[in-house]
């Protein structure tokens, strides 16, 4: 089983701070993902990776940048959160070549 | 445009109802594939099912069935029979040339 993992369920931070939010994959896939969720809003993709070092923006990037040291670790980073960072945000992988998209656990941000 | 609507917010059913998800989508590409995924109250989205555009047949599985017209530009989503571990967000979600796309939910509720 394709199994994604995810830092934190749930974290706390203040505004301003730095926050790392980690997700990991097992199953060797060069596609990762990054997405928020918020109700009524469904998933809104903030930044994806096909391989390796590289990163392609989403929808929704402003405030947000990754990183992709290695094909199994995909980090997203909030550089100075603010509250309407709050939410929960979801990491997925797949194969270069299949369609499905594995997520993990979500990880709920609440900044205050 | 790429776009997937799903009008139904919240449903509300009694346990063994049937029900039906809506789910309707946009897009100029001729080649696409549709999804639905269950996130349950633990907050992992799974994957339930695929389709090609250029498969209309209907799937069954079990007490899930899906029905795939690309004349509605429709893909809905039936449980028969409803239990209350169907209790969850339902997404659709569509990929063409532009990636991924959610809708914003439905949740349903199964009561016993």
């Amino acid at each position: 089983d394709v199994k994604v993992t995810q830092s934190s369920r749930y974290l706390v931070k203040r505004t301003g701070e730095k926050v790392f939010l980690e997700c990991v994959q097992d199953m060797d896939h060069e596609n990762m993902f990054w997405y928020r969720q918020d109700p009524g809003l469904g998933l809104r993709l903030i930044y994806f990776s096909y391989d390796v070092k590289m990163k392609e923006k989403g929808d929704i990037p402003e405030g947000y940048s990754v990183s992709r040291e290695k094909k199994e670790r995909f980090s997203l980073i909030l550089e100075s959160a603010s509250t309407n960072q709050t939410s929960m945000y979801l990491c997925a992988s797949r194969t270069g070549t299949a369609y499905e998209q594995y997520f993990g656990p979500g990880t709920r941000l609440t900044v205050t | 445009a790429q776009k997937v609507t799903q009008a139904q917010t919240e449903i509300s059913v009694v346990e063994k109802e049937d029900v039906t998800l809506d789910c309707v989508y946009e897009t100029r590409d001729t080649t696409y594939y549709l999804f639905w995924y269950k996130q349950p109250p633990s907050g992992e989205l799974v994957f339930l099912i695929r389709r090609n555009s250029f498969d209309e047949q209907n799937e069954i599985s079990g007490r899930y069935s899906w029905n795939f017209q690309k004349s509605t530009s429709s893909f809905n989503f039936t449980i028969t029979a409803s239990q209350v571990v169907d209790s969850a967000v339902y997404f659709c979600a569509l990929r063409d040339n532009n990636d991924m796309r959610f809708g914003a939910g439905t949740r349903l509720t199964v009561k016993p």
